[in-house]
């Protein structure tokens, strides 16, 4: 089946510093990637939608320019935590759809990126 | 907007015993749904899933049936292990856009 997979699996960091994730469609070209946030013993809430060569659509309360997203190409989508900051440590999973996919059998979840700041 | 309810738990059982986890939703349309399941430190595993009325999914031992009239996609086993701890999501997605997931459930099984 299709594959997803993020990068890093897992990070730490300090406290200010900004942390890029990387989410890539292996054996796919996605024009959608959707990315999650998942805190601990919580659920999973949609952060932003990114789409393919235009801007990610962000959902109400998720700062824009806090959780920056490039989906430069039709593989790769980034997510990039600037200055970060010990509640924005969570587990991060993002999940790709394939062109023309109107169905959800086209989407696969990414293994999540686990985000620690000190 | 589109959601999802679920029995959060913790459910706590003895090997060999019966599971159900109730799942209900609220969407426009007719969207498909999914049961995942989250083991500790690890993502999400799609475990079944059915895209219309009546469908059952099934794999490993599980089942859930898609119950339009009652807005409902129980998961059913009849026979857990051990192996089966972990965090079970119920979740829908409508026409291939974001998902939506409910809260969790988290499931400890004794040997």
């Amino acid at each position: 089946g299709a594959v997803v997979s993020q990068h890093p699996s897992w990070v730490i960091c300090k406290s200010g510093t900004s942390v890029k994730i990387e989410c890539r469609s292996l054996d796919f070209q996605a024009t959608t990637m959707f990315w999650y946030r998942q805190f601990p013993k919580q659920s999973l809430m949609l952060m932003a939608t990114s789409n393919e060569g235009s801007k990610a659509t962000y959902e109400q309360g998720v700062e824009k320019d806090k959780f920056l997203i490039n989906h430069a190409s039709l593989t790769l989508s980034t997510l990039t935590v600037t200055s970060a900051h010990p509640e924005d440590s969570s587990f991060y999973i993002c999940s790709a759809r394939a062109p023309g996919g109107t169905s959800t059998d086209t989407q696969y979840f990414g293994p999540g990126t686990r985000l620690t700041v000190l | 907007g589109d959601s999802v309810t679920q029995m959060e738990g913790p459910v706590t059982l003895s090997e060999e015993a019966f599971l159900t986890i109730n799942c209900t939703y609220t969407a426009t349309g007719y969207p498909s749904l999914f049961w995942y399941v989250q083991y500790p430190g690890e993502g999400l595993q799609l475990l079944l899933k059915a895209t219309k009325a009546d469908d059952k999914g099934s794999n490993k031992g599980f089942e859930a049936t898609y119950r339009k009239e009652t807005t409902s996609f129980h998961l059913e086993k009849g026979s857990v292990q051990v192996s089966d701890s972990a965090v079970y999501f119920c979740a829908l997605n409508n026409y291939g856009q974001n998902f939506v997931f409910g809260p969790g459930t988290r499931l400890s099984v004794l040997p």
